[in-house]
């Protein structure tokens, strides 16, 4: 079964400043997909950035960037330029390219939670 | 926009009461899952849905049913509620598998009380 670590309960940045969060996964399959989701107080699950396994080049969306490194099975977010409204609880994900089973399903880390400082 | 719409945003119950969360999308999504969420423990998939009438037991499944009737809606249900089951729940949506760009979409989640 595949799991995802999320080793940083708690992190924290000075606004302006760049923070990375970490996680690792372990799988036997080649093909997946990863992923990281934002969880600000407001409740509402938002979609930060994805990666494909099959894809080398690191994803990158606006201050948002990956490093995604598939043989050392690490798949870190790096925010750059951090902003007060960073602030929230971070969830690495995990889904198989597989079509058996949870089709679809996404196994989450346990979360790290951001803190921004002004 | 993809919208996923829970029906309830808190919600206190006894224990031994029959407890419904409802969860709608207007997506056409194939997909509906349901999550719980607690702190410490990220998210488990409770049950999941692949079309109407269609579902597969999660991971944590023990305590909960669900329905789906029509497409767009997706209810979880606690049988005979527990104070084990306070939590936070969260409800998704997705195209079907085979869309490799079929991210999940979440509603706002139902806090769930039970005293």
């Amino acid at each position: 079964a595949q799991t995802v670590t999320q080793s940083q309960p708690e992190m924290s940045v000075q606004e302006a400043e760049t923070v990375t969060l970490s996680c690792t996964y372990d799988t036997s399959e080649s093909d997946y997909y990863l992923f990281w989701y934002k969880q600000p107080p407001s409740r509402q699950m938002i979609l930060v950035i994805r990666q494909e396994a099959y894809k080398q080049q690191n994803a990158t969306e606006n201050r948002f960037s990956v490093n995604f490194q598939k043989a050392a099975k690490s798949f870190s977010l790096k925010i750059s330029d951090s902003q007060l409204g960073d602030a929230a609880m971070y969830f690495c994900a995990y889904r198989s390219d597989n079509y058996g089973g949870s089709q679809g399903n996404l196994i989450f880390g346990k979360g790290t939670k951001l803190s921004v400082k002004p | 926009d993809v919208k996923v719409t829970q029906s309830s945003r808190y919600l206190v119950k006894r224990t031994g009461e029959k407890v419904f969360l409802e969860c709608v999308q207007d997506m056409d999504h194939e997909n509906m899952f349901w999550y719980r969420q607690d702190p410490g423990l990220g998210l488990r998939l409770i049950y999941f849905s692949y079309d109407v009438k269609m579902k597969e037991k999660g991971d944590i499944p023990e305590g909960y049913s669900v329905s789906r009737e029509k497409k767009e809606r997706f209810s979880l249900i606690l049988e005979s509620a527990s104070t084990n089951q306070t939590s936070m729940y969260l409800c998704a949506s997705s195209w079907p598998h085979g869309d490799r760009d079929s991210p999940l979409h979440f509603g706002n989640g139902t806090r769930l009380t039970v005293t």
